[in-house]
């Protein structure tokens, strides 16, 4: 399958910013999208298209991306925004993969 | 409203097949792909493919190709996910997602899960 790399865990305190980051061989020809899940709930669409936010979304949610890595941004984190984060993206042949996912803990 | 509804969990032995459900409302069922994600306990989310309810066209994951089947009832608006032989290790909760936007091709509804325990 699809391999996608992100980092564990990421710690951050409430108002400050975290970076998570995801690379893959193929996300500088795919678009790559972002997904929160919290305890016990079904995945959220947090970003889509590298950078887009979906209706709904908090402004302090963005992406970027940079060659082989792209990133989700969460500036002025909050309490509610613990969670894990998954990118997900396609291969080349159509076949979609996620990262591993990365728990975002709130000091 | 997009709404997913999948059903209930469930406990299964070793060798039982299963077939799990999610019924979509509040758009178009028959044109928009819908898919399954495999989350095993304290574990990542895992894409198992898309089925196009229109005409049953399916794409699998290579991770799961002739490991389960996906199929759809459009008049009932509800797709399937089917396995013909468990194993223990099929233990997971299983998510329909569908793809409903204009804007993109991933997912961008999901239903509420289905948990399926396999064990002797």
């Amino acid at each position: 399958s699809y391999e996608l790399t992100q980092p564990p865990s990421v710690s951050v305190s409430p108002g400050q910013t975290a970076t998570i980051t995801c690379s893959g061989d193929e996300l500088p020809k795919q678009y790559v999208y972002w997904y929160q899940q919290k305890t016990g709930q079904a995945p959220v669409l947090v970003i889509y298209k590298d950078k887009e936010r979906p209706s709904g979304i908090p402004e302090r949610f963005s992406g970027s991306t940079s060659g082989t890595v792209v990133t989700l941004t969460i500036s002025g984190v909050q309490a509610e925004d613990e969670a894990d984060y998954y990118c997900h993206s396609p291969d080349s042949s159509g076949t979609w993969g996620f990262g591993g996912g990365t728990k975002v803990t709130v000091l | 409203e997009v709404q997913l509804v999948q059903s209930g969990a469930e406990v299964k032995k070793p060798g039982e097949s299963l077939k799990v459900s999610c019924r979509g409302s509040g758009y178009n069922f028959a044109t928009h792909w819908i898919g399954w994600v495999r989350q095993k306990p304290g574990k990542g989310l895992e894409w198992m493919g898309i089925i196009f309810p229109g005409d049953s066209d399916a794409r699998y994951s290579p991770s799961f190709q002739g490991q389960v089947s996906f199929s759809v009832d459009k008049s009932i608006n509800t797709a399937y996910l089917e396995w013909s032989s468990l194993r223990a290790s099929d233990t997971a909760k299983y998510y329909c997602a569908s793809i409903t936007s204009t804007l993109f091709t991933a997912f961008d509804f999901w239903g509420q899960g289905t948990l399926v325990t396999v064990s002797s």
